[in-house]
């Protein structure tokens, strides 16, 4: 496979599960991210990986925790989430590992989102 | 807190009509960029403008950055369904995001 592959792509989960998203890269990048997109809002920046060092967690809430295994993998692991989570959840990779919004061929290439639904 | 506002929310037109959506902030950016994101896919880069007044050309997509680096527009000739999509702005490499104008071209 190639490019930014993210699943699953549909999750229902309720208040009290535990699931997680993965999300994995075959470009080589060096940096991974985590978003969140909400209808008719700005996407949210969650997570920022470099070299599988955290480097952003955008004030995001603890029943949201970022895993990152190797820069080829990202996993957000959910716990006790609540209805204003349901979103979809996009992870993307750069192959720059600078800070964010450094200069330079810093393009963004997404996965597809994994859509959540909390019930 | 840096913003950037999209407009229209939302557009429908019919095919091979032309349509110009703005991206605006009071804000200036080191850069800008849009993506397009079609349906069940994410944001795939389009153009990255970084001069004031520069105007990028993508085959009838037509892009340009405001002279104070405070805006951008994006116009779209003789618009085809296969355009449809939400078109989203960013600013300084995605730091900053709109939220977006979904765009319906009716064949």
């Amino acid at each position: 496979e190639t490019g930014v592959t993210q699943t699953p792509r549909h999750l229902v989960m309720g208040m009290t599960n535990k699931k997680s998203l993965k999300c994995e890269q075959h470009l080589g990048h060096n940096a991974m991210y985590w978003y969140k997109q909400s209808a008719k809002k700005p996407l949210e920046l969650m997570f920022v990986y470099n070299f599988k060092e955290q480097t952003e967690n955008n004030s995001v809430p603890s029943r949201f925790s970022p895993e990152c295994p190797n820069s080829s993998h990202l996993f957000l692991h959910l716990h006790t989430l609540q209805p204003e989570d349901s979103a979809l959840y996009l992870c993307a990779s750069r192959p720059e590992a600078g800070a964010i919004g450094s200069w330079g061929a810093n393009v963004l290439t997404f996965g597809a989102g994994s859509r959540l639904t909390v019930l | 807190t840096q913003l950037l506002e999209q407009s229209p929310q939302f557009l429908s037109i019919q095919e091979g009509e032309n349509l110009t959506v703005y991206c605006n902030s009071s804000s200036v950016f080191s850069s800008l960029q849009w993506y397009r994101q079609e349906p069940g896919e994410g944001p795939v880069l389009l153009v990255t403008v970084v001069t004031g007044g520069e105007v990028k050309k993508l085959k009838r997509l037509t892009f340009q950055f405001g002279d104070a680096r405070k805006d951008s527009s994006l116009h779209i000739t003789a618009a085809q369904p296969g355009d449809t999509g939400l078109y989203l702005c960013a600013g300084d490499y995605q730091l900053i995001w709109g939220a977006g104008t979904k765009l319906i071209i009716k064949p």
